[in-house]
């Protein structure tokens, strides 16, 4: 079983390029989620979408966009990388039981 | 806006002893979830609890909630070496489905 997948594992950005991290679900859940993990600081929530064809800001929204492509995908776009912006990124799904399973991360670096 | 904090921030412990991680949250909610991180590795499911009064056992671990107190906590029986981890508690806002994380409890077992 796959679960969720992110891609890519690994990304080197220079500031001002664009790029986006795909994330996909293959256990039929509604509710997606984007998180970013810096140290000390935990989990921040980016940006969610609790059904397919909608989606919210989260906590440090500012400097991302997200599509919700369909029940499976929910792709994460940085339109000008900043080097604040460097981070682990991590994808999320949450089952109808609110089990959330994880992507295996993407850390991206911007030089 | 939801705050979830931890404490301790950093524990360590000795093999065959036992600990509580505490959780306090600041807003109304009755959904609460624990969750393992290994370092370098995604997070990993461990609770969830989704009423006052809930208790959730998995081997050496032992998770409860108390809405009316707003504390969940993580009670660990007997430590080994395996249980070294980062853990985090995590949130559901009242009304909508933005799941807020703690800060992380980085445990370290010492034989």
């Amino acid at each position: 079983n796959a679960g969720v997948t992110q891609t890519p594992k690994f990304q080197v950005l220079k500031t001002g390029q664009s790029m986006t991290l795909q994330c996909a679900q293959d256990m039929n859940h509604n509710s997606m989620y984007w998180y970013r993990q810096d140290p000390g600081m935990g989990l921040r929530l980016i940006y969610y979408s609790a059904s397919e064809g909608t989606t919210d800001k989260g906590e440090v929204p500012n400097g991302y966009n997200v599509s919700r492509l369909n029940k499976r995908e929910f792709s994460l776009r940085l339109e000008s990388a900043a080097p604040s912006q460097t981070s682990v990124y991590f994808c999320a799904s949450i089952s109808g039981g609110r089990r959330a399973f994880f992507g295996q991360g993407t850390r991206l670096t911007v030089v | 806006e939801l705050k979830v904090e931890q404490n301790p921030l950093f524990l360590s412990m000795q093999e065959g002893k036992n600990y509580t991680i505490y959780c306090n949250y600041s807003t109304t909610s009755d959904r609460l979830y624990w969750y393992r991180q290994d370092p370098g590795k995604s997070l990993e499911s461990l609770f969830v609890l989704l009423s006052n009064g809930a208790v959730k056992q998995e081997g050496r671990l032992m998770a409860s909630l108390d809405t009316k107190a707003r504390l969940s906590t993580l009670h660990i029986t007997a430590a080994v070496h395996d249980l070294s981890a980062t853990y985090f508690c995590a949130v559901d806002s009242f009304g909508n489905e933005k799941l807020t994380f703690g800060t992380g409890t980085r445990l370290t077992i010492i034989p």
